[in-house]
């Protein structure tokens, strides 16, 4: 299985600013057709994961600009550019390059 | 507005078999996959396995052959079976829309399924 670390497992950001998740695999996630099968979910306390980022850098459906992926190959990183307390809640990515699909392990942000 | 709900038992005995159900409104099951994932009490998300409106399945393969999905096209549900549980198996259960390239663009709320005696 294709293993997904996560850094850091927890994060407590003033509200208006940045923050950053880096993601990492144990196998290229880049496929021939150019893309990054890596997706970045959030779990907001007490909801169901939601789809924020798809294919490495696409913002999902209602996501706002201010969520944005990045990265390639390896290596990924999610940023939010001025937290809010909306933003509470667990970051996971996940591989869906192939099957078993796995996540990483979770990033808690926390409102400072 | 897609929608997704679990629908099963809450409460399953050891060694026995736990069916869940997921009900899709406000679009058609054709044309994409299906998922189910879990997450046991305090932990992350787990990818069990998914089904395609054409036919192909795909299932961890931790689980072995425990893990069954099927598609009923004509009631617009898809379900999970799993067999032979443990308390291991104790999670909340979610089904969601896949899309080709594996994102889950559509979730239900879950359903807290617990094994014990």
């Amino acid at each position: 299985d294709i293993v997904v670390t996560q850094s850091p497992l927890t994060l407590s950001v003033t509200p208006g600013e940045p923050a950053s998740i880096s993601c990492r695999s144990s196998y290229n996630l880049l496929h021939s057709n150019g893309h990054n099968y890596l997706d970045w979910y959030l779990q907001k306390p007490g909801q169901s994961p939601q789809l924020l980022i798809f294919l490495g850098s696409n913002r999902a459906s209602g996501v706002p600009d201010r969520i944005s992926g990045s990265g390639s190959g390896t290596d990924f990183t999610l940023k939010i550019s001025r937290v809010e307390a909306e933003d509470v809640g667990v970051y996971y990515c996940m591989q869906a390059l192939q099957t078993p699909y796995t996540f990483g392990q979770g990033t808690k942000l926390e409102i400072k | 507005q897609v929608q997704l709900q679990e629908s099963g038992p809450g409460l399953v005995k050891p060694s026995e078999t736990v069916s869940l159900t997921c009900s899709v409104s406000g679009g058609s099951i054709s044309g994409f996959w299906w998922s189910w994932f879990r997450q046991a009490p305090g932990k992350g998300l787990e990818w069990l396995g998914h089904i395609h409106y054409g036919g192909t399945i795909r299932y961890k393969p931790s689980l072995g052959s425990r893990l069954a999905i099927v598609l009923d096209t004509p009631k617009n549900q898809f379900s999970l079976r799993l067999t032979s549980v443990t308390a291991a198996d104790t999670a909340v259960y979610y089904c969601t829309r896949t899309l080709l390239d594996g994102s889950a663009d559509y979730w239900g709320q879950g359903i807290l399924v617990t094994v014990s005696s």
